[in-house]
């Protein structure tokens, strides 16, 4: 069926970079867009940027143009997002959404802590 | 970038009764809006696409309706799996921006 599976939960300390996988399955992965959304604590979803899986082109939030890279390999069938610049703000739980929003990841826990 | 206001940010209703969310747009977005359920520790489900289409599996006593900038959100009889948080999501414009949520608890 399709689905979307994330890696593990990360602990990074403030200044670190993270890299979340999403790995797709059940459909053709270079037909779609794959977003980023993260959740803080309390905070409501938060959408991070979108990769085309086909081309690679990206299109990223204005709040963390400079601090997000989104990439893939498509002969995983997986897209990547990468944060730098890591600060406890950032402390979330973060998803994979594709197939025009329709099916997400389990979700990554990251945490940023001295 | 659209603000969406979702209200009430938390609702509290028996079992069976009829559950009624709002998500109001800053500006037109025709209908491409979305509707989740949350559940603690889980990725939002959507339920409904395009404000008013039912999402395959998902029991026909949630529904959506709306366009524009007014949308609503139904549950006709809340049973109690259906506590979790609820949010709209609007994808006319980029960004993409959700709502603050609605909680529903059981009375």
């Amino acid at each position: 069926q399709v689905q979307l599976v994330q890696s593990g939960a990360e602990v990074k300390k403030p200044g670190a970079s993270v890299k979340v996988s999403c790995k797709a399955s059940g459909y053709t992965f270079t037909n779609i867009v794959m977003h980023w959304v993260r959740q803080a604590p309390g905070q409501r979803l938060e959408w991070m940027g979108w990769i085309n899986a086909g081309n690679g082109n990206t299109k990223y939030s204005q709040k963390f143009q400079g601090r997000v890279t989104n990439t893939r390999d498509t002969s995983a069938s997986t897209a990547y997002m990468e944060l730098s610049s890591l600060r406890s703000e950032d402390t979330a739980v973060y998803y994979c959404a594709s197939l025009y929003w329709r099916v997400w990841g389990q979700g990554t826990t990251v945490t940023v802590s001295s | 970038d659209i603000q969406m206001t979702q209200s009430p940010s938390s609702l509290s209703a028996s079992v069976g009764d009829r559950v009624t969310i709002t998500c109001q747009a800053s500006q037109d977005i025709s209908n491409y809006l979305n509707w989740y359920q949350q559940k603690p520790g889980k990725a939002p489900k959507l339920l409904i696409y395009d404000a008013s289409n039912l999402e395959t599996g998902v029991p026909s006593r949630f529904s959506g309706s709306g366009s524009g900038t007014d949308f609503t959100f139904t549950i006709s009889s809340l049973q109690p799996e259906d506590i979790a948080t609820y949010y709209c999501l609007q994808f006319d414009y980029v960004p993409p921006t959700f709502g603050q949520g609605t909680r529903l608890e059981i009375k």
